[in-house]
């Protein structure tokens, strides 16, 4: 099947500095993937869309100054978590459909702000 | 037997018994649906999708039932062995395609060796 990779897996970075997550699809083409966060024991939650050439779209209560987010290629998109803070520590794991219906999720990123 | 923590519930089974999750989804539009099985530390990883014309599909070792009157998806798990144990996610999504997944609460799957 299709891959998608983040990079990198896990980061521990120091509160008020930003972070970058690669999200990338290996074997094909995305015009849209997904961001999502899971915090510990709870389920996945959708941030915001992210659109290949354009804007990305955002969920409601999601900061987009504070996630920002980069679809620059077919392949790549980055999320950038800018001032982090201790409550953005989570696991951040992005998806890209391949076809209608068919998502492929990457392995995730773990970002623990100190 | 199973039972409801602060935030996932988490339904243990005895090796070789069958195992059944269940998941209420919230959308009566949605029309595909997907069962995920996430390890911890790692992405989701799909096991089985329906499409809501359908009400039960088998995969191996894995059928998903899907009861649209009721808005209730059941993963039924055959013969289950110690390395099902993770939790496991139902999503739901309609068409057209590129839509992002609306993931359930989950329930973690524990297998007694």
């Amino acid at each position: 099947g299709a891959v998608v990779s983040q990079h990198p897996s896990r980061v521990i970075c120091k509160s008020g500095t930003s972070v970058k997550i690669e999200c990338r699809s290996l074997d094909f083409q995305a015009t849209t993937m997904f961001w999502y966060r899971q915090f510990p024991k709870q389920s996945l939650m959708l941030m915001a869309t992210s659109n290949e050439g354009s804007k990305a779209t955002y969920e409601q209560g999601v900061e987009k100054d504070k996630f920002l987010i980069n679809h620059a290629s077919l392949t790549l998109s980055t999320l950038t978590v800018t001032s982090a803070h201790p409550e953005d520590s989570s696991f951040y794991i992005c998806s890209a459909p391949l076809r209608r219906d068919e998502q492929f999720f990457g392995p995730g990123t773990r970002l623990t702000v100190l | 037997g199973e039972s409801v923590g602060l935030h996932l519930p988490t339904l243990s089974v005895q090796e070789g018994d069958n195992s059944i999750i269940n998941c209420a989804y919230s959308n009566s539009a949605s029309d595909y649906f997907i069962w995920y099985k996430q390890e911890s530390g790692k992405g989701p990883q799909f096991i089985i999708d329906i499409r809501s014309n359908m009400d039960k599909r088998q995969g191996q070792r894995v059928t998903v039932l899907l009861n649209k009157t009721v808005k209730h998806l059941s993963l039924q798990i055959a013969a289950t062995q110690p390395g099902d144990s993770a939790v496991y996610f139902c999503a739901e999504t309609n068409t057209p395609g590129n839509t992002p997944l609306v993931f359930g609460k989950g329930t973690r799957l524990s297998v007694i060796a």
